[in-house]
């Protein structure tokens, strides 16, 4: 069975400071998917960023990134130039790749709030 | 774009009253999944659907059943209702063969049991 882990519940930054989210999973699957989700005070569940697990290169979008250490499991989410609409829950998930309609496992999240 | 749609966005029932929740996925999406989300916890997943077929069971109780129907918009059914089904539920569509098996969330429907 696969497993998600956030060992961070709460963290906070400073408005455009940067900031690093962990991530760790563990699965025996040799191919995965692995997606981070924003979910702000609305509930609504928003993709930032997703990997592949066979791509060696991490995952950019704007100012969200990735550093993805396949064989140490991790899954960093790391956030710069913080606004204010970054506060929200952050989860980590994982998806494996093998089936074509597999579900979402998702960490415990953490809650990211970003200050004026 | 044409998101997910849910409704009711929110519900109200009593206990060991019955609830359907009904999901209208994105078109030509042919996956549903279905995901429970508690008061301060992360999403669970309860149940899928590909094709109109059950492609996935998670941790979803007896007292829930779910189908998807020929227009792809699936129901989920859940009886006997308790306090702690208490939640969040989300639903997902995703189309088969995309990238990333990317999942569309819809907004969801808070229920609330009284």
């Amino acid at each position: 069975a696969q497993t998600v882990t956030q060992s961070q519940p709460e963290m906070s930054v400073q408005e455009a400071e940067t900031v690093t989210l962990s991530c760790t999973y563990d699965t025996s699957e040799s191919n995965y998917y692995l997606f981070w989700y924003k979910q702000p005070p609305s509930r609504q569940m928003i993709l930032v960023i997703r990997q592949e697990a066979y791509k060696q290169q991490n995952a950019t979008e704007n100012r969200f990134s990735v550093n993805f250490q396949k064989a140490a499991k991790s899954f960093s989410l790391k956030i710069s130039d913080s606004q204010l609409g970054d506060t929200a829950m952050y989860f980590c998930a994982f998806m494996k790749k093998a089936g074509g309609y597999n579900k979402l496992i998702f960490g415990a999240g953490t809650r990211l709030a970003v200050h004026p | 774009a044409a998101g997910v749609i849910q409704s009711p966005r929110h519900l109200i029932k009593e206990k060991r009253e019955t609830a359907t929740l009904k999901c209208y996925p994105i078109p030509r999406h042919d996956t549903v999944y279905w995901y429970q989300q508690g008061p301060g916890q992360d999403p669970q997943f309860l149940i899928s659907f590909y094709e109109k077929m059950q492609s996935d069971k998670g941790s979803i109780p007896d007292r829930f059943s779910a189908q998807q129907f020929s227009d792809y918009h699936s129901e989920l059914n859940m009886s006997s209702l308790e306090l702690g089904d208490s939640a969040l539920y989300f639903c997902a569509s995703k189309r088969a063969g995309s990238s990333y098996n990317e999942q569309f969330f819809g907004p969801g429907t808070r229920l609330t049991v009284l």
